[in-house]
């Protein structure tokens, strides 16, 4: 079955320093790649996907998440962080093998920076 | 503006009640999807429906039931059968003309609280 893993439960940065979150997955086939972030009792928000070509996929908000086939890894990254990207991060992949596509999610990943 | 709607965005629920939860799209997609979240469990999909009056069980059906009778809406109902029902829901839908790229866009979710 197709499934991504956030190893991470949080990740705390200081704000101004580059911040990552890590994700790799299992698939069988091409993977379609996605990151949202959750703000606190709201729904999630798309960030980027990465679907194919470029190995470095830039999205929302300063993001960008580099795709690696050989480590099959889809890491969130962003070069400066602020105190307003504090929230939940997900990554999910796009499970082929039923006949909609369905979305699976990771488990999340917690950022915090501080100021 | 378009998007999802949800609501109510928090509800309390004794035990025994069966309880609906609405959401509603201007989003003109076709595909609609329930999904529940815990803590720590991320998202898990409970139905998804890729077109008016069809839709199909999610990993975790079992004490829930849907309708999808009109394009932009599709109400879940958790019913005294759902074992452990206390959690956040969240609706979400998704433009299938885009093929296996198109990327979700979810509710502000509703939190369910079993009394």
């Amino acid at each position: 079955a197709q499934s991504v893993a956030q190893p991470e439960d949080q990740v705390n940065v200081a704000e101004g320093n580059p911040l990552t979150v890590k994700c790799t997955y299992s698939v069988s086939g091409n993977p379609y790649l996605f990151w949202y972030v959750q703000y606190p009792n709201r729904g999630l928000q798309f960030l980027l996907k990465y679907i194919t070509g470029d190995n470095l996929v830039k999205g929302s908000y300063g993001f960008e998440a580099e795709f690696n086939k050989s480590q099959t890894s889809f890491h969130l990254k962003k070069p400066s962080a602020l105190v307003s990207d504090s929230a939940l991060y997900f990554c999910a992949v796009r499970d082929m093998n039923t006949g909609f596509q369905k979305l699976v999610f990771g488990t999340g990943t917690r950022l915090l920076v501080s100021p | 503006d378009g998007g999802i709607t949800q609501s109510p965005k928090y509800l309390f629920r004794k035990e025994g009640q069966n309880v609906t939860l609405s959401c509603e799209q201007n989003l003109n997609h076709d595909a609609m999807y329930w999904y529940r979240q815990d803590p720590g469990q991320g998202l898990r999909l409970i139905y998804y429906s890729q077109i008016v009056n069809d839709f199909q069980k999610g990993d975790i059906a079992e004490g829930y039931s849907v309708s999808r009778e009109k394009k932009e809406s599709f109400p879940l109902t958790v019913t005294s059968a759902q074992k452990n029902p206390t959690a956040f829901y969240l609706c979400a839908s998704r433009n299938t003309g885009t093929g296996f790229s198109g990327e979700l866009f979810f509710g502000e979710g509703s939190r369910l609280t079993v009394l």
